[in-house]
């Protein structure tokens, strides 16, 4: 069975500082790993996704993250962060033939 | 690009009715996933459909129903709505087995008074 922990419920940060939201995951087959951005009161936004190749995933809004098979992390980071960024940003794992397993979430606050 | 489409956007039902939520996947995505948030909680697995029929089942409660359309359009049914049944339902749509993400829909806010 797949699982998804986010290690951080919340985030606070001040702006333009770097951040890295954690992500671990647990899986016996192959994993497809991606973070959802969900803004308030919006839907779920895919952010990036690892799927296979290069370790090092690039996203929208300047995000980045990087699959590490031995610590079965995929944590998120951003060098340089917006009061736009805002958001809940959840962690998910898929099979490819299977449903997607959300994390419980990472609340990112933006400090001014 | 066409996107996945839900509707409706908000639906309001007293408790012990039913409502039914429309879920349009992208064309010729082959498997339909539906989700349940709750206030403030990550999106919980219900259901999903692959090629109509159904392919797996998480939490989803015995008053809830869903089937998928030959037309690959997906319907949820809730009946005897409870006060917990508010959330927000996601639908979302993937090719199976094509290295591509699930693209979800805006959701459908549901809330039971």
């Amino acid at each position: 069975a797949q699982s998804v922990t986010q290690l951080d419920s919340q985030v606070p940060v001040f702006e333009e500082a770097p951040v890295e939201l954690r992500c671990n995951y647990s899986s016996s087959v192959s994993v497809y790993l991606f973070w959802y951005v969900q803004y308030p009161n919006q839907g779920l936004q895919l952010l990036l996704k690892y799927l296979s190749g290069s370790t090092l995933v690039k996203g929208i809004n300047g995000f980045e993250a990087e699959f590490n098979k031995s610590q079965t992390s995929f944590h998120l980071r951003k060098p340089s962060v917006h009061i736009s960024d805002t958001a809940e940003y959840f962690c998910a794992v898929s099979d490819g033939d299977d449903k997607i397993i959300f994390g419980k979430g990472t609340r990112l606050h933006i400090l001014p | 690009a066409a996107g996945v489409i839900q509707s409706p956007r908000h639906l309001i039902k007293e408790k012990r009715e039913t409502a039914t939520l429309k879920c349009y996947p992208i064309p010729r995505h082959d498997t339909v996933y539906w989700y349940q948030q709750g206030p403030g909680q990550d999106p919980q697995f219900l259901i999903s459909f692959y090629e109509k029929m159904q392919s797996d089942k998480g939490s989803i409660p015995d008053r809830f129903s869903a089937q998928q359309f030959s037309d690959y359009h997906s319907e949820l049914n809730m009946s005897s709505l409870e006060l917990g049944d508010s959330a927000l339902y996601f639908c979302a749509s993937s090719v199976r087995r094509a290295n591509t993400e699930a693209f979800f829909g805006q959701g459908t806010r549901l809330t039971v008074v």
